[in-house]
C-alpha cells in the first residue's frame, strides 16, 4: 500500500520566515496530494492540495511543488505568522473513492 | 465546500460498553465514507472505508466485529466501538467526497469525536 514519508516532525522559525516541509510517497499511482493544518482537537483543514498534473500550485502565502518523478512533495509557507503554528500533515491518495495515507505529521511552531 | 457532522463530539463511557458515534454528510450524499483513528500526538490512520449499502473495507489491524461500521443511507454512517476498553480512547474522525464537487478528491471531514474509556 501506500507509504507517505513527512519531515521534519518539529520546526520552529521566527515570524516572518519561510517553512518548508517535504513528504516523499511510495505509489506512483496516488494522484492527489493534499496538505492540511490540525488545530489541538480540531478536525483537519485543508489549506492546499495538487493533483499530479500539476506541478506547482499556490495560494497567497502558501504554496506546494509536486516532482512525480521523484515522488514527493513539499509545502510552503512564506511570511509565516504566529497564527500559522499547528500541526501540518501531508496526504497521498488515488482516484476518487479511495482514502487519504497521512504523513506522520509536522508541528510548526511560528515565534514572534 | 460540503459539511460533514459528527454525533457525539465528545463521549466517556465505562469499560465493557459500546458506543455509537453517527457521521452525517448535511448537504450531499456520500456513497464512500472513511474512518479515521488519531490517537494523542499522532497522524490520522484510516480505520474502514464504509460504502453504503454493502459492507466496509477494514484496514489491516482493525478488527471488524469490534469497530461495527454501518452506512445505511447516503447520508449515515454510524461506527459502533464494542465493548470498549481504555486503548480504544481516542479521536475518532469520519471524512466523505462530494461527488458532485468539481474538486472530487477533495475529503471533507467531520469534527471529530473524542473518545474516553474510563
Amino acid at each position: 500500500g501506500e507509504n507517505v514519508e513527512q519531515h521534519p516532525s518539529t520546526l520552529s522559525v521566527q515570524e516572518g520566515d519561510s517553512a518548508v516541509i517535504k513528504c516523499t510517497y511510495s505509489d506512483s499511482a496516488s494522484n492527489y496530494f493534499p496538505w492540511y493544518k490540525q488545530e489541538l482537537g480540531k478536525r483537519p483543514q485543508l489549506i492546499i492540495d495538487i493533483r499530479s498534473n500539476v506541478g506547482e500550485k499556490k495560494d497567497q502565502r502558501i504554496a506546494v511543488t509536486l516532482n512525480k518523478t521523484a515522488k514527493h512533495f513539499s509545502l510552503h509557507i512564506t511570511e509565516t505568522q504566529p497564527e500559522d503554528s499547528a500541526v501540518y500533515f501531508c496526504a497521498a491518495s488515488k482516484d476518487s473513492g479511495y482514502a487519504l495515507n497521512f504523513g506522520k505529521g509536522t508541528s510548526l511552531l511560528v515565534t514572534p | 465546500g460540503a459539511v460533514v457532522s459528527q454525533h457525539p463530539s465528545r463521549v466517556i463511557c465505562k469499560s465493557g460498553t459500546s458506543v455509537k458515534i453517527e457521521c452525517r454528510s448535511l448537504d450531499f450524499q456520500a456513497t464512500t465514507m472513511f474512518w479515521y483513528r488519531q490517537f494523542p500526538k499522532q497522524s490520522l490512520m484510516l480505520m474502514a472505508t464504509s460504502n453504503e449499502g454493502s459492507k466496509a473495507t477494514y484496514e489491516q489491524g482493525v478488527e471488524k466485529d469490534k469497530f461495527l461500521i454501518n452506512h445505511a443511507s447516503l447520508t449515515l454512517s454510524t461506527l459502533t466501538v464494542t465493548s470498549a476498553h481504555p486503548e480504544d480512547s481516542s479521536f475518532y474522525i469520519c471524512s466523505a467526497r462530494d461527488p458532485a464537487e468539481s474538486s472530487y478528491n477533495e475529503q471533507f471531514f467531520g469534527p471529530g469525536t473524542r473518545l474516553t474509556v474510563l
